[in-house]
């Protein structure tokens, strides 16, 4: 059973342009949550979906960002506009309910 | 979600346990315990969790206090390969973990 997939590893964007991070969780997984990763700090929670359902975006920054899971393929976590300040890795992990989280290995933006 | 305390650092000699300590004074009734590690700059690593009875599993063990404001972790017998920062969290939904800034754990040869 392959764990929850992340790609690209590494993306390096030029500020204003987009970033576009997929996820793929654990067969069997509805659940899909992601996370941000400053340097030298914890992990921090942006948003939690379910196929075609945002659940909890409490952690997500109002403007520029978003996340969706369709119904087929993978969770898209969507950067717009891109700054330097969104260098950092993201982290997505998947359950197959309300409990334990399978973390993928992440993506490590970085903006130039 | 329960405010968890961890103390940043912690030094353990390899083969022998390692003990990691959590406070989590504000944890209601209904809240799990999780600890969670990152090796490097890796994803989080499952380790284990508990609601009020200890546990164990292949990994570690979890002793949680009678009145569930704290806990310890213990990897029974450490390794270099146990270096890392570890996290406690408490959570009662299982949905939105709050990480902190967890212990960073280092073996010595």
């Amino acid at each position: 059973n392959a764990g929850v997939m992340q790609n690209p590893r590494h993306l390096v964007r030029r500020r204003g342009q987009e970033a576009r991070l997929r996820c793929s969780p654990m067969k069997g997984h509805s659940h899909v949550y992601w996370y941000r990763q400053l340097p030298e700090e914890g992990l921090k929670f942006m948003v939690y979906l379910q196929k075609e359902n945002i659940i909890d975006e409490s952690g997500m920054p109002k403007e520029r960002f978003s996340a969706e899971f369709p119904k087929e393929g993978p969770s898209i976590l969507r950067i717009q506009q891109v700054v330097r300040g969104d260098s950092a890795a993201y982290f997505c992990a998947s359950s197959p309910q309300e409990n334990i989280q399978y973390f993928g290995a992440g993506t490590r933006l970085s903006v130039l | 979600d329960a405010k968890t305390t961890q103390p940043p650092s912690m030094d353990c000699a390899e083969g022998r346990a390692a003990n990691l300590p959590c406070n989590h004074s504000t944890i209601s009734g209904n809240e799990y315990v999780y600890w969670y590690r990152q090796i490097h700059s890796q994803g989080p690593q499952y380790i284990i969790h508990g609601l009020k009875n200890n546990e164990t599993n292949e990994m570690a063990s979890l002793i949680i206090t009678e009145d569930r404001k704290s806990s310890t972790l213990i990897l029974p017998h450490a390794t270099l390969r146990d270096t890392a920062v570890y996290y406690c969290i408490g959570t009662n939904t299982g949905n939105q973990f709050y990480f902190g800034t967890g212990t960073s754990l280092t073996v010595i040869p």
